[in-house]
């Protein structure tokens, strides 16, 4: 069975960078069959897709947040990684890892269980 | 503001039946774009329910069914179950973004 799991710090400085990693068992992110995304959901409000990176590495990002986002990967440790730079307390959330399936426009099948992030001084 | 609208809540008995609308626009939903189905449970990732308008990944059980027509989807509960209380949102492409768009979710409380 697939298994996703978020880690990083639970607390950013203003301005700083929110650096988060998806560890993936179960399944290989070198697969050509998925992506990998990045979703997001401030408290007491919906999911935010962040992006997505191909076992290619090539990556889909948000445009509202794609001048601050980066995603990469490590095939050798099988796991993948989000970087959001100049964090503000807007960003405060708890932010999860899933695999999308690129079919039918694309749509999550397996997810991690999230890693709240805040943002404060 | 989601790009795609749901109602905040939703309530049902046990036993009965529910629906959750879910409303875009005709950069995502009206453009043909399929949408999805997550069941969120606090403390936990989404959990799929419905994929592709109207299909339902394996083990999930036959009292959820998604539907799409024009701009907008729905997806109904029957039989309601304690268990169901839960978080649903749905989910589809957007052409102006490239990329996955998400509703508002909804609260659906078993009474």
């Amino acid at each position: 069975q697939l298994q996703l799991q978020e880690s990083g710090p639970g607390l950013v400085k203003p301005s700083e960078t929110l650096s988060l990693t998806c560890s993936v068992s179960g399944g290989s992110i070198s697969s050509g069959s998925y992506y990998w995304g990045w979703i997001r959901q401030p408290p007491g409000k919906g999911l935010e897709w962040i992006g997505n990176i191909y076992y290619s590495g090539f990556i889909y990002y948000n445009p509202s947040l794609k001048s601050r986002a980066t995603i990469s990967k490590d095939t050798s440790k099988n796991h993948f990684s989000l970087n959001l730079s100049s964090v503000t307390a807007a960003d405060t959330a708890v932010y999860y890892c899933a695999r999308l399936v690129p079919s039918r426009r694309g749509y999550f099948d397996f997810w991690g269980q999230g890693t709240l992030v805040t943002v404060s001084s | 503001q989601s790009v795609l609208t749901q109602p905040p809540s939703v309530s049902g008995a046990p036993g009965q039946r529910v629906t959750i609308s879910c409303t875009g626009s005709s950069s995502n939903i009206g453009s043909g774009y399929d949408v999805h189905w997550y069941q969120h449970l606090p403390g936990t990732g989404p959990k799929l329910l419905v994929y592709g308008n109207s299909n339902r990944p394996s083990g999930v059980p036959d009292r959820f069914s998604g539907s799409k027509s024009g701009t907008s989807a729905s997806l109904a509960i029957i039989g309601l179950q304690a268990e169901d209380d839960a978080d649903y949102y749905c989910q589809s492409y957007d052409s102006s973004l490239s990329g996955s768009v998400f509703g508002g979710g909804t609260k659906l409380t078993v009474l």
